[in-house]
């Protein structure tokens, strides 16, 4: 069984940096694209970033492109996001998703963690 | 990028009632479309792919169709159980987008 769980939220003030994870099991972990999606309160879902199995080629959204860093480590089976500069409309749950095999569509999806930014 | 809109943003409808979701691609894409349900506090859950495959263990009463700009998504029979807002997600080439989303409630 897919299992994904999404840790590193929480309050945080304007400016300052956050990393989220993204602990997966239930598949080769490596095998798999990974990808971020964002939803801020009472709002739609904003796709982020994915990241293919390796890790050697990585895509943003415009939005979060320059600020947002995803990255992963095989060897431990963790997706990160490293979000910079974060501003107030940066407040949303950030769920981590795992990406179907031919054309990356988030598949499995965890629970989401909660990030709010707020000085 | 590729914008998707749907419609309607909201919807009200009887248990039992056909209902009927439109989402609308900025330009060809095939058939490289997905149906999402989300339900309350919870994460997303994929129903539909390829714009019209049902994912193992989804209801038949769903269902979806389209191909190029245009594609529906139809519950044939309103359950209680399918309150929630259903999205829809290209994935022709990246960034994936999402629809808006359409509240679905029970009147």
């Amino acid at each position: 069984e897919v299992q994904l769980l999404e840790s590193g939220g929480g309050l945080v003030q304007p400016g300052g940096s956050l990393r989220l994870s993204c602990a997966a099991s239930g598949f080769t972990f490596s095998s798999y694209s990974m990808t971020w999606v964002r939803q801020a309160p009472g709002r739609g879902l904003e796709w982020l970033s994915a990241i293919s199995g390796s890790g050697a080629s990585a895509y943003y959204a415009d939005s979060v492109k320059g600020r947002f860093t995803i990255s992963r480590d095989n060897s431990k089976n963790t997706l990160y996001l490293q979000i910079n500069s974060l501003r107030a409309e940066d407040t949303a749950v950030f769920y981590c998703a795992k990406g179907e095999s031919s054309n990356w569509y988030p598949e499995y999806w965890g629970q989401g963690t909660l990030v709010t930014v707020s000085s | 990028d590729i914008q998707m809109t749907q419609s309607p943003s909201s919807l009200s409808a009887s248990v039992g009632d056909r209902v009927t979701i439109t989402c609308q691609a900025s330009q060809d894409i095939s058939n490289y479309l997905n149906w999402y349900q989300q339900k309350p506090g919870k994460a997303p859950n994929l129903l539909i792919y390829d714009a019209s495959t049902l994912e193992t263990g989804v209801p038949s009463r769903f269902s979806g169709s389209g191909s190029g700009t245009d594609f529906t998504f139809t519950i044939s029979s309103l359950q209680p159980e399918d309150i929630a807002t259903y999205y829809c997600q290209h994935y022709d080439n990246l960034p994936y987008s999402f629809g808006q989303g359409t509240k679905l409630e029970i009147k």
